[in-house]
């Protein structure tokens, strides 16, 4: 099956700053890489995904890139707000299944 | 639309006691899911379904058993809880398969005493 790993497992930035979170995946075959954020008591909601033949895809202040012969793909989040914060999860599709990464908890401070 | 729901969203059992979770959706999608999410893991595959009455095994299927008798619901049974089996489960569902967009429930939060 897939191996997914996420860095890092929590990280806090202020309001305003950017963060990152990275993922590698070992399969080279996966072609769709989304990402969710799941708020505290809730399922995880689909923000942003990227699909193989793209290399970065941006919605208002998320952007993800992908970079498939390293096998790894990043979600950048710029001018953080408080609302922001939540865990945040990579994952990448082997067959009909999908593997998750560990998830990041992203705290931002005001 | 509601979209996905899933019944009940707590629940406490005793080792040995069975249950079923619930999960239906309202979007027509043929493929369901169910995973278990515990601290510092992140979400774990149980069984999936690609279609009404077919089920399929995930990464962590033992213990679990599942039936898709209809497209819009997708049961989780526990025949012997044990205390492993703590954890919060959500289901998910999408149109078609892995290269969708999986829309998740709001999760059953389960304990095992």
């Amino acid at each position: 099956g897939e191996n997914v790993e996420q860095h890092p497992s929590t990280l806090s930035v202020q309001e305003g700053d950017s963060a990152v979170i990275k993922c590698t995946y070992s399969d080279s075959a996966s072609n769709y890489f989304p990402w969710y954020k799941q708020e505290l008591g809730k399922g995880p909601q689909l923000i942003i995904d990227i699909r193989s033949n793209v290399g970065e895809k941006k919605d208002q202040r998320i952007a993800v890139t992908l970079n498939k012969t390293a096998k790894h793909f990043s979600l950048h989040i710029t001018e953080t707000q408080p609302e922001d914060s939540a865990v945040y999860f990579c994952a990448a599709p082997n067959f009909n299944k999908f593997y998750f990464g560990s998830g990041t908890k992203l705290n931002v401070k005001p | 639309n509601a979209g996905v729901t899933q019944t009940p969203k707590f629940r406490v059992l005793k080792t040995g006691q069975s249950m079923t979770l619930l999960c239906a959706q309202d979007m027509n999608h043929e493929y369901m899911y169910w995973y278990r999410q515990d601290p510092g893991m992140g979400l774990r595959l149980i069984h999936y379904s690609v279609g009404e009455g077919t089920t399929a095994k995930g990464e962590v299927p033992d213990g679990y058993n599942v039936s898709r008798l209809k497209k819009q619901n997708f049961l989780l049974g526990l025949e012997s809880a044990a205390p492993s089996q703590t954890s919060v489960y959500f289901c998910a569902s999408s149109s078609r398969q892995s290269s969708d967009t999986q829309y998740f429930g709001p999760g059953t939060r389960l304990t095992v005493l």
